[in-house]
């Protein structure tokens, strides 16, 4: 069936490094993927979505492309900031949804 | 328009108890979904439906837990005999259906369940 594997964290950056969150699925068909993003103590919220292949997904300075020869939806940033910490979920949309198990980051000073 | 609202926002039972928790999706949304997050995991699928299907109920954990999704519109997610092990963040979300499935989901706040 349909899956996603992202990368285990969690991952600590120093503010304006750079941000690679890997995701990599499994689908039968040609899903929909995204990006949300869940802040401390709050909802979960989309933060980008590619619906099919080579789209590029961007929001907030985030990016990712759907690349189906790799079967990949990585997340990257070229300088993250302290308020980017949070827990970044990578999910995909068949015709059901399945969600990776989340990555937390955290952005220091 | 109006989100995804889900009521309680807290909720304190005692083991043993049962809790029913509800879930208002966002009007004309067909697939309505229950996660389960417990504090600092990632999101434990529970139950999917999608309009008039028969509903996915492969990650309900126990017979404890049932849905149910009235008039395609408002679901009530139960626990029966409650145990400490059920304290989580219940979270509901919904969307729109398409072939691809190019529609997001939308969440809603959560009901905060603590079993003492």
């Amino acid at each position: 069936g349909d899956s996603v594997t992202q990368m285990e964290g969690p991952v600590t950056l120093s503010e304006e490094a750079f941000l690679t969150i890997n995701c990599t699925y499994t689908a039968t068909g040609y899903p929909s993927l995204f990006w949300y993003v869940q802040y401390p103590g709050e909802g979960l919220q989309l933060l980008l979505k590619a619906t099919k292949a080579d789209d590029k997904g961007s929001n907030k300075g985030f990016e990712a492309t759907y690349r189906k020869e790799t079967t990949s939806f990585h997340l990257e940033k070229g300088s993250v900031q302290v308020s980017d910490s949070a827990v970044y979920f990578c999910a995909l949309n068949g015709n059901q949804f399945y969600f990776g198990t989340g990555t937390s980051l955290t952005v220091i000073p | 328009g109006a989100g995804v609202s889900q009521s309680p926002s807290n909720k304190v039972t005692e083991k043993g108890k049962d809790v029913e928790l509800r879930c208002d999706p966002i009007s004309g949304h067909t697939a309505l979904y229950w996660y389960r997050q417990s504090l600092g995991q990632g999101l434990e699928f529970l139950i999917y439906f999608q309009g008039n299907s028969a509903p996915d109920k492969s990650g309900l954990p126990s017979d404890r837990f049932s849905a149910e999704r009235t008039g395609g519109s408002v679901s009530t997610l139960t626990i029966q005999r409650t145990q400490q092990e059920d304290s989580a963040v219940y979270l509901c979300a919904s969307s729109l259906v398409s072939s691809g499935g190019r529609y997001e989901q939308y969440f809603g706040p959560g009901t905060r369940l603590t079993v003492t």
